[in-house]
């Protein structure tokens, strides 16, 4: 089966500190993960996915999947960058739901 | 621009009442999904639609039926709300034929059961 665990709910961070929100998995196949975004009163939005191998708003994610993990990081935050965070996920061949973790909020103190 | 809009953003039924929450898209994705999200929880996939496949999770309630008469519309129907149903609903968009398997959402519809 698959899941995601997010095992901190909150996280609070100064300004300038560097962030990681972690993300563990559990899946037997070839897994897709992503990191998804929601603002305050704004709709959930992607984030960044591991295929891609990009860097979004200065955040990173590497799949490591000796450790299963999929940590999202970004060396040093900002404020905007206060938001609920959701790691997602799926097969790499897109033929399973999409499976969320409960979401961490990320608090950024000026 | 291109987007997944949901219909109405809040909706208040009561107890029992049938209600019918409504997604649009325009973005012509092939896949629709609808999410039940309660507070301080993960989304939960109530179900999808792979064109006209409709594809339903085993967990999920018989209380909810869906319709998708087209491409860009799909439908949420809460056949006899009880108050455990209040919750924020989901709906999401992927292009799959194009290999995409990102999901869209729209802002969500919040349904208050009184």
């Amino acid at each position: 089966a698959q899941r995601v665990t997010q095992p901190e709910k909150l996280l609070s961070v100064f300004k300038g500190a560097p962030v990681e929100l972690k993300c563990n998995y559990s899946y037997s196949g070839s897994p897709e993960l992503f990191w998804y975004v929601q603002y305050s009163r704004q709709r959930l939005q992607l984030l960044l996915r591991h295929i891609s191998r990009e860097s979004i708003k200065g955040f990173t994610a590497d799949l490591n999947k000796g450790e299963t993990s999929f940590h999202l990081k970004k060396p040093f935050a900002q404020e905007e960058d206060s938001a609920m965070y959701y790691c997602a996920l799926s097969s790499i061949w897109g033929n399973t739901p999409l499976v969320f973790g409960k979401g961490t909020r990320l608090s950024v103190i000026a | 621009d291109a987007m997944v809009i949901q219909n109405p953003r809040y909706q208040v039924t009561q107890f029992g009442k049938p209600v019918t929450l409504s997604c649009s898209q325009t973005l012509n994705h092939n896949v629709m999904y609808w999410y039940q999200q309660k507070s301080s929880q993960a989304p939960k996939l109530l179900f999808h639609y792979y064109d006209k496949d409709f594809n339903n999770e085993a967990d999920t309630p018989d209380n909810f039926q869906s319709r998708r008469p087209n491409t860009s519309f799909c439908f949420l129907d809460i056949r006899s709300p009880g108050l455990g149903d209040a919750a924020m609903y989901l709906c999401a968009t992927s292009n799959r034929l194009a290999g995409d398997y990102e999901q869209y959402f729209g802002p969500g519809t919040r349904l208050t059961v009184t």
